[in-house]
């Protein structure tokens, strides 16, 4: 089973900053790697799928890079709406085990 | 635009069944561009991956889960279903009924997502 390690658990960071999340899986998972931010109460909601390619309606400071082993996950200037938690998530073995990293809060 | 809405009882006691139904709307269960998917989120916690279940009716299971998990479909409901044997109250989570895309050029992402069910297990 593929593992994945989020860092760090929590970022601490105002309005206007960059954050910088990562994710590590502990095999390579070539570029089938996801993003999803989860704000509280709600159900998570798709940013970032394979890799870097941003899903339908996401602005454009959020970005994603990374392939086999390490990911990251940019957000270019925090807005207040952006402060979540953001999960990544791979499906990269046949037949098919999901499974999620532990998440990363971005709080003020 | 395709929805999905989660429904069923909010309390089941231990060892016995958790039953949740997905009804799909705005597109079709018989869609081959999706896996229609189970996740739960313990409160406080992570998320966790139960299985799928795809239009052509082939499953796959959570290994850690897959000898209590059936994930079924109903497509003259338009409806996916997940039934979860023997629970505890490690079982205590939100539901969330998800549709994965997995149609080209996307290899696999978590695009819908229900709105989430509480169940709780307690006697």
């Amino acid at each position: 089973e593929i593992v994945l390690t989020q860092s760090p658990a929590t970022l601490s960071l105002s309005p206007g900053e960059r954050a910088t999340l990562s994710c590590r899986a502990s095999q390579s998972v070539s570029g089938y790697l996801t993003w999803y931010q989860q704000k509280p109460g709600q159900a998570p909601r798709l940013l970032i799928y394979d890799a870097s390619n941003r899903a339908t309606g996401i602005p454009a400071r959020f970005s994603g890079s990374g392939s086999g082993t390490d990911f990251t996950l940019t957000i270019s200037s925090l807005e207040p709406e952006d402060f979540a938690v953001y999960y990544c998530h791979q499906r990269a073995s046949w037949p098919p085990i999901f499974t999620f990293g532990p998440g990363t809060k971005v709080d003020i | 635009q395709v929805q999905l809405q989660e429904s069923g009882p909010g309390l089941v006691k231990p060892s016995e069944t958790l039953s949740l139904t997905c009804t799909v709307s705005g597109g079709s269960v018989s869609s081959d561009s999706y896996y229609w998917t189970w996740i739960r989120q313990p409160a406080g916690k992570g998320l966790e991956w139960i299985g799928y279940i795809y239009y052509s009716g082939s499953t796959n299971y959570n290994p850690s889960l897959k000898s209590r998990v059936t994930i079924s479909v109903d497509t003259s409901k338009n409806q996916f279903s997940l039934k979860l044997t023997s629970v505890t109250a490690a079982d205590t989570a939100v539901y969330y009924c998800v549709g994965d895309l997995i149609a080209a050029p996307v290899h696999d992402a978590f695009d819908i997502w229900g709105q989430g069910t509480m169940v709780t297990v307690s006697s």
